[in-house]
């Protein structure tokens, strides 16, 4: 158990809608990020956020969007969902402090979405 | 464009002997790689890291190496033993000119079996 917790653990939507993922970071981690795994493109970085504050962008959408909250948790909203966004959608969080240069980063349990 | 390369989809090995999983990678910014084991249906675990500053790190029976000069990095397992088989994700990032790290950039991975 990573100490990063993730919900749904799964979730069935259809096309054109709109859906929000959950993380919670391990306690003490600032740092949040979101990840996607698709059969094709492998595990893909979307976004990061420290402390609240978006901190670095990868491969994210225009569709997609995310925030990380006061209390650290982070949401992912994902919008106007097609077929190809069914993927497996993971958080990761790290200490990140300021005083540390390399951080590990810690992986949650993931969210399965698929989009019929 | 792929920045980190697993060129070995899948790898044998039997119990006892010693597994060696590699990777390459292209982006000169890269300063910090690490080692991932997944099962399916989970998130990636963290194994091991390496700084661009050292050129080998040891932990337990794992241990990684690193040759900048070549852009090559490889994980040693020894000995391997049954718990080992899953799938290994290679992983970089780049520091952040502000401080803290970039998302990781991840190979395709490499399935690792080991035979009784």
């Amino acid at each position: 158990d990573s100490g990063v917790t993730q919900t749904p653990k799964h979730l069935i939507t259809a096309t054109g809608q709109r859906v929000t993922l959950r993380c919670s970071p391990r306690s003490g981690d600032l740092s949040v990020y979101w990840y996607q795994q698709s059969l094709d493109q492998g595990l893909q970085f979307l976004i990061q956020y420290y402390n609240g504050e978006e901190r670095a962008k990868g491969n994210i959408l225009e569709r997609f969007s995310a925030q990380q909250f006061p209390d650290l948790h982070s949401e992912l909203n994902l919008s106007s969902l097609e077929l190809g966004d069914s993927a497996l959608y993971f958080c990761a969080s790290s200490v990140d402090r300021v005083d540390m240069r390399y951080n590990e980063q810690f992986f949650g349990p993931g969210t399965r979405l698929t989009v019929l | 464009d792929q920045q980190v390369k697993q060129n070995s989809p899948s790898l044998s090995v039997q119990e006892g002997r010693i597994s060696i999983l590699n990777c390459d990678y292209t982006n000169s910014m890269f300063d910090y790689f690490l080692w991932y084991k997944k099962y399916p249906a989970e998130g990636p675990t963290f194994l091991i890291s390496i700084s661009s500053i050292k050129d080998k790190n040891e932990d337990g029976r794992f241990t990684v190496f690193l040759n900048k000069s070549a852009k090559h990095l490889s994980l040693h397992i020894v000995p391997s033993q049954p718990g080992d088989s899953a799938v290994y994700f290679c992983a970089a990032s780049a520091s952040l000119s502000g401080g803290g790290a970039d998302g990781l950039t991840f190979g395709k991975g490499t399935h690792l079996i080991i035979q009784p």
